[in-house]
């Protein structure tokens, strides 16, 4: 079944301590984002890929980067990981063609932990 | 900037209950609309969406939902609920014709159905 898939689904890093999330896809969509969900709270978006194009939101902090090394994969790097940023992060992909886009597409997630 | 507000945050019905949650958007502009639910353990799934045309949609497993433009509002139904609809309901939107546009979601309904 064609799908999305992250790794690895639970992650414990030390604060301070570089951590990189990944994400595969294997539905050919152009597109591909990245999510922060908090406890009790709705999925945030982070950045995400228009193909090669990186779009970042406003609100994303810098201590947050990405990278799409090819239209399959794409990984969320956190810098200096702080206390705050524990948190489940959610990687979709979506189809966008001709300026509107279609449905987003979730993987599991990765469980982050901050010690 | 786009909101979603989703007025009830805890559901709590008995099975054979009808079911109707409350969603909100707030934008200026013309918007794709989302419902997506989350079983306890499992990633996002898409439970229907409204594109354009009949703006009352069906979805996966006999919910359905009705785009009223005039209220901003685009409503989760069901008929009759079974103990597995206990799960978390997301409302999400983005802009029509927004490129690669993310969503931006709802804080959810959590729902549980008693057997």
């Amino acid at each position: 079944d064609a799908m999305v898939i992250q790794n690895p689904r639970y992650q414990v890093t030390q604060f301070g301590k570089p951590v990189t999330l990944s994400c595969s896809q294997t539905l050919n969509h152009n597109v591909m984002y990245w999510y922060q969900q908090k406890s009790s709270q709705a999925p945030k978006l982070l950045f995400h890929y228009y193909d090669k194009d990186f779009n970042n939101e406003a609100d994303t902090p810098d201590n947050f980067q990405s990278r799409r090394p090819n239209t399959s994969f794409c990984f969320l790097d956190i810098r200096s990981p702080g206390l705050g940023d524990a948190a489940m992060y959610l990687c979709a992909t979506s189809i966008t063609r001709q300026g509107f886009s279609y449905e987003q597409y979730f993987g599991p997630g990765t469980r982050l932990t901050v010690t | 900037a786009q909101s979603v507000s989703q007025h009830n945050h805890h559901v709590i019905l008995s099975e054979a209950a009808s079911l109707e949650l409350g969603c909100n958007y707030s934008y200026g502009g013309t918007v794709n609309l989302f419902w997506y639910v989350q079983y306890p353990g499992q990633h996002l799934q898409l439970l229907l969406k409204y594109f354009s045309g009949d703006p009352l949609v069906k979805g996966i497993k006999g919910f359905e939902a009705e785009f009223i433009k005039s209220k901003f509002s685009f409503n989760l139904r069901k008929p009759s609920v079974q103990w597995s609809d206990t799960a978390e309901y997301f409302c999400a939107v983005n802009s029509k014709g927004g490129g690669a546009d993310g969503l931006t979601f709802g804080k959810g309904t959590h729902l549980i159905i008693q057997p």
